[in-house]
């Protein structure tokens, strides 16, 4: 298995630029999650999604954040503008069965300039 | 909204010691995780308890789900410089917030040589 393939790693832009996020969870399974994760607030669940439907986007923090699953094996996270508080890693993770567990993906590290 | 808080925040202890991670909240949560994180990658899933009482064992790691469904322990018999990471538990709560996990703020272990 190849388990959660996220890019890029790094990335690097400055404020106000638009930043695309990308994930392809592991194959069959039918939860996928967008984290993100600083030193100051922990990791923190931004939106997920179920079939493709997004379920629960209570923690994306702002109208410049948006997400989309097009297909079962592609999501992007998306931030317009970008902001230097954006700075963070982001992780997308995926699982069959919600409350089994999740596989995460190695991390998109952003820094916003 | 379901809090976990973990206990301590840093555990810096000498290779051969034993040592206990503790997950509390006065929340029930219907399953509760715990995954290992090391520096430049994502969580990795150690266990799921979904049992009230409920014990598992990983070789030197040895996880505890409370009665209650409140409260977790993970404990580590002789810890190893390969144990080193950050240890976080996290919790799914069932009904409609099916398939969130919330996140305790994490453990930081270090064991020395």
């Amino acid at each position: 298995d190849a388990g959660v393939i996220q890019s890029p790693r790094h990335e690097v832009t400055e404020m106000g630029q638009e930043v695309t996020l990308r994930c392809k969870p592991i194959s069959g399974h039918d939860y996928l999650f967008w984290y993100r994760q600083t030193m100051m607030r922990g990791l923190e669940l931004l939106i997920y999604f179920n079939n493709n439907v997004p379920i629960d986007d209570s923690g994306m923090p702002e109208d410049r954040f948006s997400a989309k699953m097009p297909n079962a094996s592609f999501s992007t996270l998306k931030i317009q503008p970008s902001e230097p508080r954006d700075s963070a890693v982001y992780f997308c993770a995926s699982s069959l069965l919600a409350s089994r567990g999740q596989f995460f993906g190695p991390g998109t590290r952003l820094t916003v300039l | 909204t379901q809090l976990l808080e973990q206990s301590p925040q840093f555990l810096s202890i000498q290779e051969g010691e034993n040592l206990t991670v503790y997950c509390n909240s006065s929340s029930v949560f219907s399953s509760l995780q715990w995954y290992r994180q090391e520096p430049g990658e994502g969580p990795v899933l150690l266990v799921t308890v979904v049992t009230g009482g409920e014990v598992k064992k990983l070789k030197r790691l040895t996880f505890q789900f409370g009665d209650a469904r409140k409260d977790s322990s993970l404990h580590i018999t002789a810890a190893q410089p390969g144990d080193t990471g950050l240890y976080l538990c996290a919790g799914t709560a069932g009904g409609t917030s099916y398939g969130k996990l919330t996140f305790g703020q994490g453990t930081i272990l270090t064991v020395h040589p």
